[in-house]
């Protein structure tokens, strides 16, 4: 079965600091797909950064970058420089060859970003 | 602009009462899908349909029905509403992926609906 698992149901991080947001994931699949989104308080889902099973290296879009250690299974986010507007629920989200066309999320993770 | 539309944003029903959230996209994607989000327990997947008349249960499929008539379009129909679903529901589509190809396309998601049962 696919799971992914976010451990950290809320964060805090200090406006221009970096954070890291965890996710760990398990599939016997070689071939996947992993996500992140942002869910702002007005709710929508924003699609953030992707990285694939074979990438070789570490996906960076803008301020977020993606921690791919594949040997631990882990997809941690990293967002650089963070912002106020940066405070959002954080879901990671995995698609692979066994599931086809299934996406599954973790839990979130609820980011606030102090001043 | 591409983008997945779904309506209503908001409703507020009583139970029994059937409702319908329609959702429509025009990315020209076969695969839709819809998810119910309650706190704690993240995005769990409803229903999903690989392509016109092909649909299928997904984690939580008790209460929900769909159908897939034209490509564009996956209505999700509540027949006798219930208090346990109220919830945030989202509609989303993507590009199918397959064998051999890299699984990158991300899930478009509509605005969602926030639904209240009485």
């Amino acid at each position: 079965a696919q799971k992914i698992t976010q451990t950290q149901p809320g964060m805090f991080v200090q406006e221009k600091e970096a954070v890291t947001l965890d996710c760990t994931y398990d599939t016997s699949d070689q071939s996947y797909g992993l996500f992140w989104y942002k869910q702002p308080s007005s709710g929508e889902m924003i699609f953030l950064i992707y990285q694939g099973s074979y990438d070789e290296q570490n996906a960076t879009e803008g301020r977020y970058s993606l921690n791919f250690q594949k040997a631990r299974k882990s997809a941690n986010l990293v967002i650089s420089a963070s912002q106020l507007g940066d405070s959002a629920m954080y879901f990671c989200a995995m698609r692979s060859s066994s599931t086809g066309n299934q996406f599954y999320f973790g839990t979130g993770t609820s980011l606030t970003v102090i001043p | 602009e591409a983008q997945v539309t779904q309506n209503p944003r908001y409703l507020i029903t009583v139970t029994g009462k059937k409702l319908t959230v329609t959702c429509s996209q025009n990315m020209n994607h076969e695969y839709m899908s819809w998810y119910r989000q309650d706190p704690g327990l993240g995005l769990r997947q409803i229903y999903y349909s690989m392509n016109v008349e092909v649909t299928d249960k997904g984690d939580v499929p008790e209460g929900y029905k769909v159908s897939r008539k034209e490509k564009r379009n996956f209505p999700l129909i509540l027949e006798s509403p219930s208090p346990n679903q109220t919830s945030l529901y989202f509609c989303a589509s993507s590009s199918p992926q397959g064998p051999g190809i890299s699984y990158n396309s991300p899930l478009h998601f509509g605005n969602g609906t926030r639904l209240t049962v009485t």
